[in-house]
């Protein structure tokens, strides 16, 4: 139980083009879902908080029109690269939070982005 | 402000011995909990224990159990009869905030190698 898919896994584009990353919860209802960035041999830091149906809140220093997440369903979120640039690669991960009676959030297997 | 610090960038462990990964935390608030995660070079998260802060007894979760200590604000991870398949980077967590703002913060890892 409490697998979370992401799609793609790996995806190169070019500079100046947007990039859509899908997580899923695939056999739980995810109330809140989160983003995170993680670079090579460094822990994840969170870009922003999703809630179904609302308005994502992001971190410090993350820039919501560049980074735009939806949460659309109570098992898919996205998270949109607008205008990529290389500056922009890196591991992406989501994860998911079964309900608010736990803090325990599952992951999916991240998404490596290359903006060439 | 809470702060999750683990001083092992990396350690070894020789097979079938047990290891021990340090995690310390600071944090005001009187309730909280406390994750590890593994995260094999394929980046996929692994949760693998969660502790609460009320918790009396230490978790234990098969090989895996975590050595809560609450006045020395630690919570370290115990991997006993380690496998090859441990080699991974191991990063310990703290929940922060509340209700449906609560948030996980990473440490900066340890990576395990088990040599055979």
């Amino acid at each position: 139980g409490a697998v979370v898919s992401q799609h793609p896994s790996r995806v190169i584009c070019k500079s100046g083009t947007s990039v859509k990353i899908e997580c899923r919860s695939l056999d739980f209802q995810a109330t809140t879902m989160f983003w995170y960035r993680q670079f090579p041999k460094k822990s994840l830091m969170l870009m922003a908080t999703s809630n179904e149906g609302s308005k994502a809140t992001y971190e410090q220093g993350v820039e919501k029109d560049k980074f735009l997440i939806n949460h659309a369903s109570l098992t898919l979120s996205t998270l949109t690269v607008t205008s990529a640039h290389p500056e922009d690669s890196s591991f992406y991960i989501c994860s998911a939070r079964p309900g608010l009676a736990t803090d325990t959030q599952y992951f999916g297997p991240g998404t490596r982005l290359t903006v060439l | 402000a809470q702060k999750i610090t683990q001083t092992q960038p990396g350690m070894f462990v020789q097979e079938k011995e047990a290891v021990t990964l340090d995690c310390t935390y600071d944090t005001s608030d009187p309730s909280y909990g406390l994750f590890w995660y593994k995260q094999p070079s394929s980046g996929e998260m692994i949760f693998l224990i969660y502790q609460g802060s009320y918790d009396q007894q230490n978790a234990t979760e098969g090989r895996y159990s975590l050595n809560f200590q609450k006045a020395r604000k630690s919570a370290n991870l115990v991997i006993s009869a380690s496998q090859l398949g441990d080699s991974a980077m191991y990063f310990c967590a703290m929940r922060r905030g509340s209700g449906s703002a609560r948030q996980l913060t990473f440490g900066s890892g340890t990576q395990l190698t088990v040599l055979p």
